[in-house]
């Protein structure tokens, strides 16, 4: 079993839908939580941290799940441009080797 | 503000030939490490450094070194190009441990015929 997984997808939604998409960790040593967001043939880049009480940045919301051990991602009134790929990361220290990414969910948006 | 740069962003070697990525940021962060994407794989760690003249093994070291001789750079070399390692590679950065993230550079897009 993988320490994070994620729901492989594609989720194919029409424009102006709210979408969710959990991401699960086997590690209870977790301690730092991220999405990032991949396009296409293009590099990782930061999303927004996971924080305990949850936290929302315009049309996206994070949430996390200490007791069950998941994080999610909330994102409303999709646009188009949001059609990328979803990694979920999970630190369970400081040194890198302790940096496990999940294998991203794919999204598309539809017109 | 250059941030992560890589290059070469493509390169073609047949089996058996050693080539260097190479991988500098700009922001003055100690740690750097090494990714490998494969399809329906995530990234894997290949190798890391926590700063200058300190680097470790990550999930899958095999075949490829490593030197951190300045904050700067920390290039990634091929000993003897495998099929197997045909992939992409990505550098990253980040200040420190702890909840930072990590930046990353745009990708070495590498096939081994």
């Amino acid at each position: 079993r993988k320490e994070v997984e994620q729901d492989p997808g594609p989720f194919n939604v029409p424009e102006g839908a709210t979408v969710a998409f959990n991401c699960t960790y086997s590690n209870s040593a977790s301690q730092s939580f991220f999405w990032y967001r991949q396009d296409c043939r293009k590099e990782p880049k930061l999303l927004m941290s996971v924080y305990s009480s949850g936290n929302e940045d315009g049309r996206f919301t994070a949430q996390l799940n200490r007791a069950s051990q998941y994080i999610s991602l909330l994102i409303r009134d999709s646009k188009l441009s949001d059609s990328a790929t979803y990694l979920c990361v999970v630190k369970r220290g400081s040194s890198a080797s302790k940096i496990i990414f999940g294998s991203g969910t794919r999204l598309s948006i539809r017109p | 503000n250059a941030g992560v740069t890589q290059t070469p962003k493509f390169q073609v070697l047949k089996t058996g030939q050693s080539m260097t990525l190479q991988c500098a940021q700009d922001m003055n962060h100690e740690y750097m490490s090494w990714y490998r994407q494969d399809p329906g794989m995530g990234l894997r760690l290949i190798h890391y450094s926590v700063g200058a003249g300190i680097t470790d093994q990550g999930e899958v070291p095999n075949g490829y070194n490593v030197s951190r001789s300045t904050t700067e750079d920390f290039p990634l070399r091929l000993l003897s190009a495998a099929p197997s390692q045909t992939s992409v590679y990505f550098c990253a950065s980040s200040p420190g441990g702890g909840a930072q993230p990590q930046h990353f550079g745009d990708g070495t897009r590498l096939s081994i015929l």
